[in-house]
Order: C-alpha cells, then sequence, then structure tokens
C-alpha cells in the first residue's frame, strides 16, 4: 500500500530538549516536504526536498532542521523546541513529473513544555 | 506569490440542505487546486482535484467542485449535507512553476463545517 508514515504520532516534550519525528514514505517519490498546521493559519511549509541531498527553506523554516540521506525518508529535527513550535505537523511527499499531487502522512501532534 | 482564501471560517447547514465552500486562489500559472478534509483529530483527506480539462471535477463522498479561470474560483459543493461530513475543509493551490523546484501547495485558513440534525 502506498503511504507516508510519521512517528512518533503524539509527542510531549519539553523546552529545549532535541527531539526528531520522522518521515518515511514507499512511492519512490523525489519530492518530500514537511507543514505545519496551526489553528486559524492553515498549513504553512516548513522545508521541502527536491531528491537525495537537497533541501531548501519553506515559508515557516526557523527553528527546523531537515535531512535527506535517503530518498523514502526525510526527518523534521527540533533542536532546541520551544512552546511557539507546538503544533500538528504533517509530512508529505509527490512525484516530480506529474501533477504536484502530494500524500499526506497521518500527521504528528507535538506539545513544547 | 501564491495565495488562498477561503472567505467562510465557519459554516452552518441543516443535514439535507446544500452546500457551498468557497474558495479563491491566486497563481501565476496554471494552477492545480486540491480540497481536502479534516475530521476532528484526523489527517487530511483529498476531497479532489483538478488538474486540467473538464473544470467540474468530481470527488469522494458525494463532492463536487467547479473550476472557474475568470474568477478564481475554486468552489465546492455538495447537494444533501450528511451529518458525517461534519469536519474541516482546505482548499489548496499547486503547480509546476517554470525554473522553480518547490511543489509547495498553498492553503487556505480553512471553512469549519457545522452539520445540525
Amino acid at each position: 500500500e502506498a503511504q507516508v508514515t510519521q512517528n512518533p504520532r503524539y509527542l510531549i516534550t519539553v523546552t529545549g530538549k532535541k527531539l526528531t519525528v520522522t518521515c518515511s514514505q514507499n512511492m519512490n517519490h523525489e519530492y518530500m516536504s514537511w507543514y505545519r498546521q496551526d489553528p486559524g493559519l492553515g498549513l504553512r511549509q516548513i522545508y521541502y526536498s527536491m531528491n537525495v541531498e537537497v533541501t531548501d527553506k519553506g515559508d515557516v523554516p526557523e527553528g527546523y532542521k531537515v535531512s535527506r540521506k535517503e530518498k523514502r525518508n526525510f526527518p523534521l529535527i527540533l533542536e532546541s523546541p520551544s512552546p511557539n513550535q507546538t503544533s500538528l505537523y504533517f509530512c508529505a511527499s509527490t512525484y516530480t513529473g506529474g501533477n504536484n499531487e502530494q500524500f499526506f502522512g497521518p500527521g504528528t501532534r507535538l506539545t513544547v513544555l | 506569490a501564491q495565495s488562498v482564501t477561503q472567505p467562510d471560517i465557519h459554516i452552518t447547514v441543516s443535514e439535507g440542505a446544500s452546500l457551498e465552500l468557497r474558495c479563491n486562489y491566486s497563481y501565476g500559472a496554471t494552477p492545480y487546486l486540491f480540497w481536502y478534509v479534516q475530521s476532528p483529530g484526523q489527517g487530511l483527506q483529498l476531497l479532489l482535484k483538478y488538474f486540467s480539462g473538464d473544470t467540474l471535477v468530481q470527488g469522494i463522498k458525494g463532492f463536487e467542485a467547479e473550476f472557474k479561470r475568470s474568477q478564481s474560483s475554486f468552489n465546492l459543493r455538495k447537494p444533501s449535507v450528511h451529518w458525517s461530513d461534519a469536519a474541516e475543509y482546505f482548499c489548496a493551490v499547486g503547480g509546476l512553476r517554470s525554473g522553480g523546484s518547490n511543489y509547495k501547495l498553498t492553503f487556505g485558513k480553512g471553512t469549519l463545517l457545522t452539520v445540525n440534525p
């Protein structure tokens, strides 16, 4: 089954404690992306990756890092989380030769105390 | 810059009534348009998409949307709403940009649908 998986699905942590949210897709998509969703703001792009070792900032990259060492994985790293990063995070992937239909993971709800 | 406006933050309809959710977009090239639905505590589910061709597109759960280029709109409709349709709905725009590398989807802020029995 074609899918995007994220782990963990729920996470409560404290300010400053480094964390990683993993994202994996099994569709051999070149493009992957991270979004955050906040009430009243919709989804906003954090970072994206066009392919292995190719990443770039989206609209709200501050406080986040990413890496793309393998095509299927695109982890989101919060080196020093702060309460304003409490949000719902979605990973997405798409085939770049097509129509930009993006496949979303189930989401990770992060709370930073 | 691309943008999406969903003018209605919250809409309440009675079960069985018709529904139209509005979406206006701004995009500098041929847009790809999407509607997603999100039930409370859930992820995003794709309802329908428009890439080209027929401007009236059919989706899942009995939804349809019409692309009107002259009005930069992509409104979502359903002839008879069911209680299970209560959720938040997001319109999104994206597309291939000449020379660009970001296949970003830009989302509207969402419309929350309440269905009264």
